[in-house]
């Protein structure tokens, strides 16, 4: 069975900052893993992804994440936050084989402070 | 491109009755979509994946006489929750695959926010 930990409920950081949210992941297989943001009331919106090649991949917004298949995480990182950052941020991860669905992590809040 | 549509955005019905939600993907043909539902503050769970022209498999805890769910097209998923309840009351929120395009990445709609009073 697929899983995602997301070991922070909430993280704040002031404007300008570096930040880090932290996303680790099971699969019984190679992982396909995803980042996604949530404005409220709003659908999901895609960041990035790791499918293979490159250990750091580079989305949307500046934001980038690390594949670490040893730690088994993919923590999301920025190097300089902006308040409108502000958003609730999903991973997910699914099999490299067959249909299955993403399974999504518990949501990090992120708030950034001005 | 990739892009799924969900109509309606928001509802609101009385307890007993029936809603129809419906998720399109527009400009890709999906064989396989996935419901997800989400609870204010939390994740999404998925609720079910169905498959193009057959029966919808669902998650364990989710009862599918109580949300019907039906992908009679390519581009077409819609799911009815029967008898609503205000436990019902939730975020529902559908995701399309497209096969052509990638590692068969899913794609979602901005979801319908669902209130039964």
């Amino acid at each position: 069975a697929q899983s995602v930990a997301q070991p922070e409920d909430q993280v704040n950081v002031a404007e300008g900052n570096p930040l880090t949210v932290k996303c680790t992941y099971s699969v019984s297989g190679n992982p396909y893993l995803f980042w996604y943001v949530q404005y409220p009331n709003r659908g999901l919106q895609f960041l990035l992804k790791y499918i293979t090649g490159d250990n750091l991949v580079k989305g949307s917004y500046g934001f980038e994440a690390e594949f670490n298949k040893s730690q088994t995480s993919f923590h999301l990182k920025k190097p300089s936050a902006l308040v409108s950052d502000s958003a609730l941020y999903f991973c997910a991860v699914r099999d490299s084989s067959g249909n299955t669905p993403l399974v999504f992590g518990k949501g990090t809040r992120l708030s950034v402070i001005a | 491109g990739a892009v799924v549509s969900q109509h309606p955005s928001r509802v609101i019905c009385k307890s007993g009755t029936s809603v129809k939600i419906e998720c399109r993907s527009l400009d890709f043909q999906a064989t396989t979509m996935f419901w997800y539902r989400q609870f204010p503050k939390q994740s999404l769970m998925l609720m079910a994946t169905s498959n193009e022209g057959s029966k919808a498999t669902y998650e364990q805890g989710v009862e599918k006489d109580k949300f019907l769910i039906n992908h009679a097209s390519l581009t077409l998923s819609t799911l009815t929750v029967t008898s609503a309840h205000p436990e019902d009351s939730s975020f529902y929120i559908c995701s399309a695959r497209d096969p052509g395009r990638g590692q068969g990445e899913q794609y979602f709609g901005p979801g319908t926010r669902l209130t039964v009073t």
